[in-house]
């Protein structure tokens, strides 16, 4: 697609319940980030992949947070046992390649936890 | 530590006014990103400027590196101009990292 392509946009679950949130990103970008950002806040950085690099998890904020990255393109992020703390938007970004270029950004999930 | 620290926190005007945004940044930068995150929360790219200045109609941004400091000015404001505007730095380690951002509310 044209753009990064985020799904769900709107996710609401229980306290306690595993969630997948997909990014697809911008065709031949081989550069993906995930951010996180609560009500009301900046973006906070969670988790990039490079290409077939390992990626850099250095943001993730608990071990119940996991991404992968199939094929180099789609991006699932998970986080297991959801607690209320973890209900913000959750965006997914690209870029051509590494060490410069934009970033372009998808409109995002939001996710409540109840 | 790595900060970037943007300038005013708030900022109310009346449509047709000018602005100056404000980001300053504690270490030198690979790249520059200026957003607007709409009220729908869409971030929207405006600049990628590590340096020099750019200008887009109503909107230009000037990065003075060896200051460590970036400027967006919008001009002949206009309601849709309303919005978050963030400032993001990459310090090299190829992750962006974002400022508080300015929230811009325009009156009619």
């Amino acid at each position: 697609g044209a753009g990064v392509s985020q799904s769900p946009s709107n996710k609401v679950t229980e306290k306690g319940k595993d969630v997948e949130l997909r990014c697809d990103p911008i065709s031949g970008h081989t550069a993906l980030y995930w951010y996180r950002q609560s009500l009301g806040q900046g973006l906070e950085f969670l988790i990039y992949f490079q290409g077939n690099s390992a990626p850099d998890k250095s943001g993730l904020p608990s071990d119940r947070f996991s991404a992968e990255r199939t094929g180099g393109s789609v991006s699932t992020l998970t986080i297991q046992r959801t607690q209320q703390e973890d209900s913000a938007v959750y965006l997914c970004a690209s870029r051509a390649k590494r060490g410069t270029g934009e970033l372009f950004f998808g409109e995002g999930s939001r996710l409540t936890v109840l | 530590g790595i900060q970037v620290e943007q300038s005013p926190p708030d900022l109310i005007l009346q449509e047709g006014a000018n602005s100056t945004l404000r980001c300053n940044f504690s270490d030198s930068v690979n790249n520059l990103q200026w957003f607007h995150q709409n009220p729908w929360g869409q971030l929207i790219n405006l600049f990628y400027i590590p340096s020099g200045t750019k200008q887009n109609g109503r909107l230009s941004a000037t990065t003075v590196a060896t200051e460590r400091y970036s400027l967006l000015y919008i001009s002949s404001s206009q309601t849709t101009d309303s919005g978050v505007y963030f400032c993001a730095v990459d310090f090299g380690n190829e992750k962006l990292t974002f400022g508080t951002g300015t929230r811009l509310t325009i009156i009619p």
